[in-house]
């Protein structure tokens, strides 16, 4: 099974701060990476697939890079609402794996 | 607008079995893969089963093999899963999801509690 390393498991910041979350994947994943955002009580929203494809609707202060084992996701101008827990996940390979998440937080 | 409704859920003993559904409309379901994710409690995420367009082929991971199965029904735009000897590491909410193949569109899930 494909492992994903995801880091920092939470991180504070403010309010139109950058902020970047790190997935590592046990071995090439060739692209087959997405990245998801949970709000509280709420089911995951898609935000990019393909590593770097911004999914319909998802502003443009997202964006996914990487390639091979390693793949960040990058908030830009952290908002309010991006308060939530995010997941990375790679789709290369059965069985799918998660990362398990990181929680970002408000400073 | 995509939707996708879960249901079935709730309290089930240890060794039992239960049925969930999820009633998809806004997008034409016999055309996508269909797969079910659950999450524990304060946990991650977790792939649980995926089947194909027209339900030839399913998919999952060891912790449910020979436990889950994942049924669809297009003519209903239907997605199921059926639970069996279910555990108390099974309790979760779980989610259906369009499966492109990363999940695309979620459900808002339903609990499950294994308990006795």
């Amino acid at each position: 099974d494909i492992q994903m390393t995801q880091s920092p498991a939470s991180l504070s910041a403010s309010l139109g701060e950058t902020v970047t979350i790190e997935c590592r994947a046990s071995e090439d994943i060739y692209n087959g990476l997405a990245w998801y955002q949970q709000k509280p009580g709420k089911s995951p929203q898609l935000l990019i697939y393909n590593a770097n494809s911004l999914h319909t609707g998802v502003p443009s202060r997202f964006s996914g890079s990487g390639s091979g084992t390693q793949y960040s996701l990058k908030i830009n101008s952290l908002q309010s609402e991006d308060v939530a827990s995010y997941f990375c996940q790679q789709y290369y390979d059965y069985p799918y794996t998660f990362g398990a998440g990181t929680k970002l937080e408000l400073k | 607008e995509v939707q996708l409704v879960e249901s079935g859920g709730g309290l089930v003993q240890p060794g039992r079995s239960l049925k969930l559904s999820c009633a998809a409309s806004g997008f034409t379901f016999s055309n996508y893969y269909m797969a079910w994710v659950r999450q524990a409690p304060k946990k991650g995420l977790e792939w649980v089963a995926t089947i194909s367009t027209s339900g030839s082929r399913t998919y999952y991971p060891d912790s449910v093999k020979g436990r889950f199965t994942i049924s669809r029904d297009n003519a209903k735009s239907s997605l199921y899963l059926q639970m069996n000897s279910l555990k108390s590491e099974d309790t979760a909410t779980y989610y259906c999801a369009s499966q492109l193949p990363f999940f695309a569109y979620w459900g808002q899930g339903t609990l499950v509690t294994v308990s006795s």
